[in-house]
């Protein structure tokens, strides 16, 4: 079975450090993976999927098929960063997303 | 366009009280799905549709039940509400199977 593991449910960083959101995921065939954002009390946006390699509000996230995981980085957190960050992978029914238990992300001033 | 929208935003009910939820999307999207998320479990597909008229069950769909009768609505629907679901209910949408899921608002759900 597909399952997305995200090993952390609380990261504090301060402000200007770098930041690291890690992802592993178990799936049998070819992977495709999403990292969403919610801030407070808003709905779920789609931040980064693997296939499009950009970078979005200067984060990035590279697919490691090797070890299995999808780690969402960038170097310099700023407080508006701050949010509930959910790691997907797709090939639920219908190719519904399965998805970690998400990270809450604070950004210390 | 309003995007994907739900009704209502906030529900109290009682156990055993029943209630629908509405999905709605203007984006004449094919695919739509239903999900909770609860604290420390992430969210979890209730059901979903591929089409007017089709629904089919996800991981988690006992003590729902939905319709797809037009393609902009997706109806969630609790027969006989228990307190386990208590949640926040997402539905989402996608207009094909290769592209991004756009999540509705969402609807806070108590049950006492």
């Amino acid at each position: 079975a597909q399952r997305v593991t995200q090993p952390e449910k609380l990261l504090s960083v301060f402000k200007g450090a770098p930041v690291e959101l890690k992802c592993n995921y178990s799936y049998s065939g070819s992977p495709e993976l999403f990292w969403y954002v919610q801030y407070s009390r808003q709905r779920l946006q789609l931040l980064l999927r693997h296939i499009s390699r950009e970078s979005i509000k200067g984060f990035t996230a590279d697919l490691n098929k090797g070890e299995t995981s999808f780690h969402l980085k960038k170097p310099f957190a700023q407080e508006e960063d701050s949010a509930m960050y959910y790691c997907a992978l797709r090939g639920g029914g219908a190719d519904g997303l399965t998805f970690g238990k998400g990270t809450h992300l604070i950004i210390q001033p | 366009n309003a995007g994907v929208t739900q009704t209502p935003k906030f529900r109290v009910l009682k156990t055993g009280q029943s209630m629908t939820l509405l999905c709605a999307q203007d984006m004449n999207h094919e695919y739509m799905y239903w999900y909770r998320q609860d604290p420390g479990m992430g969210l979890r597909l209730i059901h979903y549709s591929v089409g007017e008229g089709t629904t089919a069950k996800g991981e988690v769909p006992d003590g729902y039940n939905v319709s797809r009768l037009k393609k902009q609505n997706f109806l969630l629907g609790l027969e006989s509400a228990a307190p386990s679901q208590t949640s926040v209910y997402f539905c989402a949408s996608r207009v094909s199977s290769y592209n991004e899921q756009f999540f509705g608002p969402g609807t806070r759900l108590t049950v006492l």
